[in-house]
């Protein structure tokens, strides 16, 4: 069974500053999908970053940014100029390509604050 | 578009009652899910459906649990009898189901249940 791991229960930093929280996950596919989700204190799960494993290039969204090694089943997410919005609980998630489900398995999750 | 809409948002109720959880997915989405979300085993998948059929239902705790899809734009899920063990934040979510491609999954805003 594929299981996530997220390392760092909590994190801080500086406003503008840049933080990266890591993610590591254990499977035996060679095609699947990896995301991270936010989770503010208004408990809406929101989609981040997404990154397909059959991509070399990393994800990129705006201040996000991911760091994808597939060999190290590494998954880690980049803030760049870190806002007070940014505050929140951050979710690893896999899900397989094969067979069709669309199972997600998350990672325990790090929380995230953001300092002014 | 008015996103994954769930009720309650809260309930109170007391162990031994019937407690039921719903859910409206995205208009046009194939695919809902239920998770259940607690500090001790975090976000977890207790079943999901593709066209109203169950297809993963591995997660569901026992027999006490049991969800339905009866339509397209209605899902349920039902705990009979609650134990305070039960209590936990419920997420609704719901995806295109699209097979093999990075389908998103949309949250709903959960439903925090305690059962006392």
């Amino acid at each position: 069974a594929q299981t996530v791991t997220q390392s760092q229960p909590e994190m801080s930093v500086q406003e503008a500053e840049t933080v990266t929280l890591s993610c590591t996950y254990d499977t035996s596919e060679s095609d699947y999908y990896l995301f991270w989700y936010k989770q503010p204190p208004s408990r809406q799960m929101i989609l981040v970053i997404r990154q397909e494993a059959y991509k070399q290039q990393n994800a990129t969204e705006n201040r996000f940014s991911v760091n994808f090694q597939k060999a190290a089943k590494s998954f880690s997410l980049k803030i760049s100029d870190s806002q007070l919005g940014d505050a929140a609980m951050y979710f690893c998630a896999y899900r397989r390509d094969q067979g069709g489900s669309e199972k997600l398995v998350f990672g325990k999750g790090t929380k995230l604050t953001v300092n002014p | 578009d008015a996103g994954v809409i769930q009720s309650p948002r809260h309930e109170v109720t007391e162990m031994g009652q019937e407690v039921t959880l719903r859910c409206k997915p995205i208009s046009g989405h194939n695919s809902l899910f239920w998770y259940r979300q607690t500090m001790m085993r975090g976000l977890e998948l207790l079943i999901y459906f593709n066209n109203n059929v169950p297809i993963d239902d591995s997660g569901m705790p026992e027999d006490r649990f049991s969800a339905k899809m009866p339509n397209a734009s209605f899902s349920t899920l039902k705990i009979q009898p609650s134990e305070p063990r039960d209590s936990a934040v419920y997420f609704c979510a719901s995806s295109f189901g699209l097979a093999g491609a990075a389908d998103t999954q949309y949250f709903g805003p959960g439903t925090r249940l305690t059962v006392l």
